[in-house]
């Protein structure tokens, strides 16, 4: 079975400084996906970036950054200069390669409050 | 629409009613699914869809669930004879394929009395 674990559950910052949110999963399998996806108050979830299994390059998109390691069963991901409108829950997840089922396993979510 | 469209957005009911909440993906994508978020169980995965098909339907909590979906489409989950723990968020998410990234709608958010 799969688990991904989100150790912190709350986070607060001040505007413009940098947060890292840590994500640790657990699989068996050799070929998976990792992903995380932003729920604003308003409860969408938005898809954020998606990473598979073979390829441990790191990933910068503006503000956002994400560091995978296999090693140590990591996908964190930082928010450089943290900005009110970061404020949200963010989720963790794990899909297979197994089929074209690819069901999420998510963790417990973190949420993220960015004070002006 | 360009999004994955849920209703109603909101569902409040008596404990013991039927309730059916509908999911209409984006267009052309073939892999459906639905989870369940609450409080204490977090984000739970219920059911998976490829076409009108359910290879998945690990995550149904009991049998007073179900799904289906017509045409390819929209999506149906119903709960029967619903209970208090039922209440949560249930959301809906497809994708073009199962390997593609999911969309998500807004959910239903299902309050059971």
């Amino acid at each position: 079975a799969q688990k991904v674990t989100q150790a912190q559950t709350e986070i607060s910052v001040v505007e413009k400084e940098d947060v890292t949110l840590d994500c640790v999963y657990e699989t068996r399998d050799t070929t998976y996906y990792l992903f995380w996806y932003k729920q604003p108050p308003s409860g969408e979830l938005v898809f954020l970036i998606r990473r598979n299994s073979f390829d441990e390059q790191n990933e910068i998109s503006g503000r956002y950054s994400w560091n995978f390691q296999k090693s140590t069963s990591s996908f964190n991901f930082t928010i450089t200069a943290s900005q009110v409108v970061d404020s949200a829950v963010y989720f963790c997840a794990l899909s297979l390669f197994t089929g074209a089922n690819s069901k999420l396993t998510f963790g417990k979510g973190i949420t993220l409050s960015v004070r002006p | 629409g360009a999004g994955v469209s849920q209703s109603p957005s909101n569902k409040v009911t008596e404990k013991g009613k039927d309730v059916e909440l509908r999911c209409d993906p984006i267009s052309g994508h073939t892999a459906l699914y639905w989870y369940r978020q609450s409080l204490g169980q977090g984000l739970e995965f219920l059911i998976y869809f490829q076409g009108n098909s359910a290879p998945d339907k690990s995550g149904l909590p009991s049998d007073r669930f179900s799904a289906e979906r017509t045409g390819g489409s929209v999506s149906t989950l119903t709960i029967q004879r619903t209970q208090q723990e039922d209440s949560a968020v249930y959301l809906c998410a497809s994708s073009s394929t199962g390997y593609q990234p999911q969309h998500f709608g807004d959910g239903t958010r299902l309050s059971i009395l």
